[in-house]
């Protein structure tokens, strides 16, 4: 089945720009979804189809995707941003459809 | 749209497994209506069980087939996931999502999370 790696950690300071990739073989052709969880919650959609916002999701956060890696990016992070993330797409032609990267923890120092 | 899901925490080894997934402020069986379950085990990533369309037809996760039942009732407005012959690997956060979106797939919103030990 499709394979989503994301790196198992990142790190930032405070007020700096965080960037988490998601990788996959052709991944350009699909679309690519993002999710935040903080801990001891459910996961909240963040970003969907590569770059596009659920209402209620701030600016700063923005999703890109360019060949076989998609990227998440939160501006200015905040505190409140220290969570993990997974990306996800959806392999139409498997029959395990749904596919989740690792997941990153993002950590503001 | 809000999604709760509940079950029993502690589940004995071999036996089955079974959550409730009450949905609110929105039909179960509104147009192309499809719902997700999905499980996180403790400290891992999140794993796709399987897809419930509201009028019955199902799609399971491989690993699971022939272990797991996806049944939507409408009239309650809600998913149930039953889990048959359970081991601790089977232990973990159990999730139900709307699934949604044009170009592919994704979820939202979710339920909260109920957590399912397997005992021994």
């Amino acid at each position: 089945s499709y394979v989503l790696t994301q790196p198992p950690s990142v790190s930032v300071a405070l007020g700096q720009t965080a960037r988490i990739t998601c990788g996959g073989n052709n991944l350009g052709s699909k679309s690519v979804h993002w999710y935040q969880q903080r801990p001891g919650q459910a996961p909240v959609l963040v970003v969907y189809d590569d770059s596009d916002r659920p209402s209620g999701i701030p600016e700063r956060i923005s999703g890109s995707e360019g060949g076989n890696t998609a990227t998440l990016t939160i501006s200015r992070v905040e505190a409140g941003d220290e969570a993990d993330y997974y990306c996800q797409v959806w392999d139409s032609n498997s029959d395990h459809p749904a596919v989740f990267g690792g997941g990153t923890q993002l950590t503001i120092l | 749209l809000q999604l709760q899901a509940s079950g029993p925490g502690l589940v004995k080894s071999s036996e089955t497994l079974s959550l409730t997934c009450t949905v609110s402020g929105g039909s179960i069986s509104s147009t192309n209506s499809h719902w997700v379950w999905i499980r996180q085990p403790p400290g891992k990533g999140l794993e796709w069980i399987g897809t419930v369309f509201y009028r019955g037809n199902t799609n399971y996760s491989p690993s699971l087939q022939g272990r797991l039942s996806l049944l939507v009732d409408t009239s309650k407005n809600q998913l149930s996931l039953r889990l048959y012959s359970v081991t601790a690997a089977d232990t973990a956060v159990y999730f139900c999502a709307r699934r949604t979106g044009d170009f592919g797939y994704f979820f939202d919103p979710w339920s909260q999370g109920t957590l399912v030990t397997v005992s021994s």
